[in-house]
């Protein structure tokens, strides 16, 4: 069980397009989702918290009208990255916290594999 | 600002040998800590979560972790590692007392074992 998914796993895009990233819990529901940012060899950045029916919370730095989030059921959340330029290339991360119902314990994140998105 | 510093970047081992790897937080209230690998090409995986209790967790693959909280540490040890322990690992903090799951993640150690 615990299991998250992204959509999709790779996307290649031209600059200036926008691109939307999709987040699954797939037998479980998630009242939080959170979406990370990773650069090559280095950390998780968080960019923002998503609950679900609420608009997300933003990370310091992380310009809210780019990275359009929505969290619109308890299964679901999209990130979309608007007007994406080169430098918006990144692996994109997102995590799921269940419920209190859910099959694990507070706190505990179940990640999904990812989407690699560069941007011509 | 809350910070997690794993101060082993990248880290070359033997098979068999022996490994610790070095994690500190700088937020001083209560905290949960967890442990995160990253095989090459796959999704961050749990390794190991201290919430409360023993400071001494037991997690999967032979993995463990000790919670010093005067050291404000959270060091993973494995007694003998394997070929297939290469891999990014990731230390991570939340802040026990607030009500999202918000975690903070160190820089990561790549451990490469050696066959």
């Amino acid at each position: 069980g615990a299991v998250v998914s992204q959509h999709p796993s790779r996307v290649i895009c031209k600059s200036g397009t926008s691109v939307k990233i999709e987040c699954r819990s797939l037998d479980f529901q998630a009242t939080t989702m959170f979406w990370y940012r990773q650069f090559p060899k280095q950390s998780l950045m968080l960019m923002a918290t998503s609950n679900e029916g609420s608009k997300a919370t933003y990370e310091q730095g992380v310009e809210k009208d780019k990275f359009l989030i929505n969290h619109a059921s308890l299964t679901l959340s999209t990130l979309t990255v608007t007007s994406a330029h080169p430098e918006d290339s990144s692996f994109y991360i997102c995590s799921a916290e269940p419920g209190l119902a859910g099959p694990s314990s507070y706190n505990e994140q179940f990640f999904g594999p990812g989407t690699r998105l560069t941007v011509l | 600002a809350q910070s997690v510093s794993q101060h082993n970047h990248h880290v070359i081992l033997s098979e068999a040998a022996s490994l610790e790897l070095g994690c500190n937080y700088s937020y001083g209230g209560t905290v949960n800590l967890f442990w995160y690998v990253q095989y090459p090409g796959q999704h961050l995986q749990l390794l190991l979560k201290y919430f409360s209790g023993d400071p001494l967790v037991k997690g999967i693959k032979g993995f463990e972790a000790e919670f010093i909280k005067s050291k404000f540490s959270f060091n993973l040890r494995k007694p003998s590692v394997q070929w297939s322990d290469t891999a990014e690992y990731f230390c991570a903090v939340n802040r026990g007392s607030s009500n999202t799951g918000k975690l903070i993640f160190g820089q990561g150690t790549t451990l490469q074992v050696k066959p």
